[in-house]
């Protein structure tokens, strides 16, 4: 039932970038795309959002390409505590037009020293 | 800190029982919703309340049933506990309903049932 694709798994070298790729290619025009993060059984949190623009804040950076099947969240310098799973979801509207999160497995982003 | 609560952080009970938990969204949030993980699994969406009624149904059993007060807190009723529902069970809050409608999670009640 999950509207986004997502590796399973990938590695980043603490102090480098962390690219992480999101597939959406059922996405309906005025859907946003979300990204959380859950680190070990904790409650997920909130990075960041956007339509069709590049968004950036102070966690990380979304780059929406400009059809909007695809997006990739950027972690410009991961460190440590990054080491999460990283989920990247689409809002679903239901027949009463009343939308819902659809969580896929996600991407766990192993962070290396 | 998120700004929402819940209560308690661990519940363990037997099958057969029944437990209530609870949420406190963050202040000025209209909205709550419910959801469930099991061990290893995403998160499954149980339920949305606005404003004390319900809005969106995910794949919550009949077993469960939920209700937002008129201060905004929610509670997560499960009866009839079997053995699979042991999970962690999140809260999360948002200001409206709309499109751009960004959640924000409690730090979760863990149940196990034994």
């Amino acid at each position: 039932d999950a509207k986004t694709t997502q590796p399973p798994s990938m590695d980043c070298a603490e102090g480098r970038a962390a690219n992480l790729p999101c597939n959406h290619s059922t996405i309906s025009g005025n859907e946003y795309v979300y990204w959380y993060r859950q680190i070990h059984s904790q409650g997920p949190q909130y990075i960041i959002h956007g339509l069709k623009n590049n968004e950036t804040n102070e966690m990380a950076s979304l780059i929406i390409t400009e059809d909007r099947k695809s997006s990739t969240l950027i972690l410009p310098h991961a460190t440590l505590r990054d080491t999460a799973v990283y989920y990247c979801i689409v809002r679903v509207a239901n027949a009463g037009n009343n939308r819902k999160l659809i969580w896929g497995l996600g991407t766990s982003l192993a962070v290396n020293p | 800190d998120s700004g929402v609560t819940q209560t308690p952080k661990h519940l363990i009970t037997a099958t057969g029982q029944r437990v209530t938990l609870r949420c406190s969204p963050r202040s000025g949030d209209l909205s709550v919703y419910w959801y469930q993980q099991s061990l290893d699994q995403g998160l499954q969406f149980l339920i949305q309340y606005y404003n004390g009624e319900e809005r969106a149904k995910g794949n919550i059993l009949e077993r469960f049933s939920a209700q937002q007060f008129p201060d905004l807190h929610s509670e997560l009723n499960l009866s009839s506990l079997e053995l699979g529902d042991s999970a962690l069970y999140f809260c999360a809050s948002s200001i409206r309903l709309g499109s751009a409608d960004t959640q924000y999670f409690g730090p979760g009640t863990r149940l196990t049932v034994l």
